[in-house]
């Protein structure tokens, strides 16, 4: 089966740092995606891992862990804009030609001043 | 703005009614992918078109069908609609379809049905 878990809901403050975590079970993996998504627009790429280590990207990192199947999204001096919805996904590969990927349900960050 | 046009933006329609969605992927991209994202589920993979050719299936309902066109532009139908159909509806677009590509999301169509 396929199970991508990540929190609820978190909250941070104004230039702090803030980290969201993403386990994930499925039957096949080939790399882990953390998107940002805003209420009601499309989802935006943040960052992609296939081996494991950590990802950086100006102020977002993002880890990976496969023989854990756990993940992280670090996000440093945090800013009011990034008050969003922050979603992790999975490459589900079982052979073939395919880029599928499984969503889990998102974590809302919210930044407070 | 990711390439990703979509339309119409907002749809309202009744119970069993049928709708089509439109899809027009990125310059160059030849693969296109429909989700389905309602308040309790999160984002669901529905189907993925890879130049014209059906490549991937998740959860779509037998109600719902899709298709790419020779131009690479993609429609989603879904008919006979319930209420529970009503969600955001995005399409996303990469360009082989395979390996580590990132696909690129559009802005997405918001299905009421009542």
């Amino acid at each position: 089966g396929q199970n991508i878990d990540q929190p609820t809901e978190m909250t941070a403050t104004e230039g702090a740092i803030v980290q969201i975590n993403c386990t994930y079970q499925t039957s096949g993996f080939n790399g882990l995606f953390w998107y940002q998504q805003h209420a009601g627009e499309a989802p935006t790429f943040l960052s992609y891992n296939v081996l494991d280590g950590l990802e950086e990207k100006g102020r977002f990192s993002s880890f990976l862990s496969r023989s854990k199947g756990y993940s992280y999204l670090l996000l440093k001096e945090l800013q009011m804009k990034d008050s969003a919805s922050y979603l992790c996904a999975v490459r589900d590969y079982r052979g073939g030609a395919t880029n599928k990927l499984i969503f889990g349900t998102g974590t809302l960050l919210a930044v407070q001043p | 703005d990711s390439g990703v046009t979509q339309t119409p933006k907002h749809l309202i329609t009744a119970t069993g009614q049928r709708v089509t969605l439109r899809c027009s992927p990125r310059s160059g991209d030849l693969s296109v992918y429909w989700y389905q994202q309602s308040l309790d589920q999160g984002l669901q993979f529905l189907i993925q078109y890879y130049n014209g050719e059906e490549r991937a299936k998740g959860n779509i309902l037998e109600r719902f069908s899709a298709q790419q066109f020779p131009d690479l532009h993609s429609e989603l139908n879904l008919s006979s609609l319930e209420l529970g159909d009503s969600a955001l509806y995005f399409c996303a677009s990469s360009n082989q379809g395979i390996g580590k590509e990132t696909q690129y999301f559009g802005p997405g169509t918001r299905l009421l049905v009542l």
